[in-house]
């Protein structure tokens, strides 16, 4: 029973391709988020959305574009692939928007794609 | 922008021995988390501290929240092969609804 899942887990493609990554949870939460994990393992929030409402958007190059159907599933796709994308991606989710005391995120197993 | 500098960036010790990890920033947080990555897997929530001073135990570890919100600590005594992985600390501001700044990871490799 994966709270959050993520597919592929990995991911080798050629620079200019199109891809998606898919994130899951079933832990029925209100709250998912993309984060990129770079080669020095630096994690950093890409994105977030609240019930389908994006709700954080860090500069991130306007080639990644997340979707959210329902509040269960936040998809990544990415335009025009190049070799400095090449990274971990992870999913996560959280119950909700809090304004003080941080809530647990819960994070996939990641997905890590490498361009070529 | 906010920043988060652990140190030491790596430790490799032998098992029995403690340590110290620290989180240090010149931001104030309103509540600060410590994650633990397995190789191969997404971070693990270990703990949330939410107030300046505040200190909470989990078995080994102990975790520390600043005074002033600015700064974390993670002290294991003991260490086991089981603790290696990557720690990670990460910090919510004040009125940044979910927003996690993550900590630039600290290493540990224990060894029999």
């Amino acid at each position: 029973d994966t709270a959050v899942s993520q597919t592929p887990k990995y991911l080798v493609t050629q620079m200019g391709n199109d891809k998606s990554i898919k994130c899951e949870q079933n832990l029925g939460h209100d709250t998912m988020y993309w984060y990129k994990q770079d080669s020095k393992k630096f994690l950093k929030i890409m994105f977030s959305y609240n019930n389908k409402e994006l709700i954080i958007n860090e500069t991130v190059p306007n080639r990644f574009s997340p979707k959210s159907p329902d509040k269960a599933h936040l998809n990544l796709h990415i335009n025009s692939l190049e070799l400095g994308d090449s990274a971990v991606y992870f999913c996560a989710s959280s119950h909700g928007m809090t304004s003080g005391g941080g809530e647990t995120q819960y994070f996939g197993p990641g997905t890590r794609l490498l361009v070529l | 922008t906010q920043l988060l500098e652990q140190s030491p960036q790596f430790l490799s010790i032998q098992e029995g021995e403690n340590l110290t990890v620290y989180c240090n920033s010149s931001s104030v947080f309103s509540s600060l988390q410590w994650y633990r990555q397995e190789p191969g897997e997404g971070p693990v929530l270990l703990v949330t501290v939410v107030t300046g001073g505040e200190v909470k135990k989990l078995k080994r570890l102990t975790f520390q929240f600043g005074d002033a919100r600015k700064d974390s600590s993670l002290h294991i005594t003991a260490a086991q092969p089981g603790d290696t992985g990557l720690y990670l600390c990460a910090g919510k501001a004040s009125g940044t609804a979910s927003k996690l700044t993550f900590g630039t990871g600290t290493r540990l490799q224990v060894t029999l």
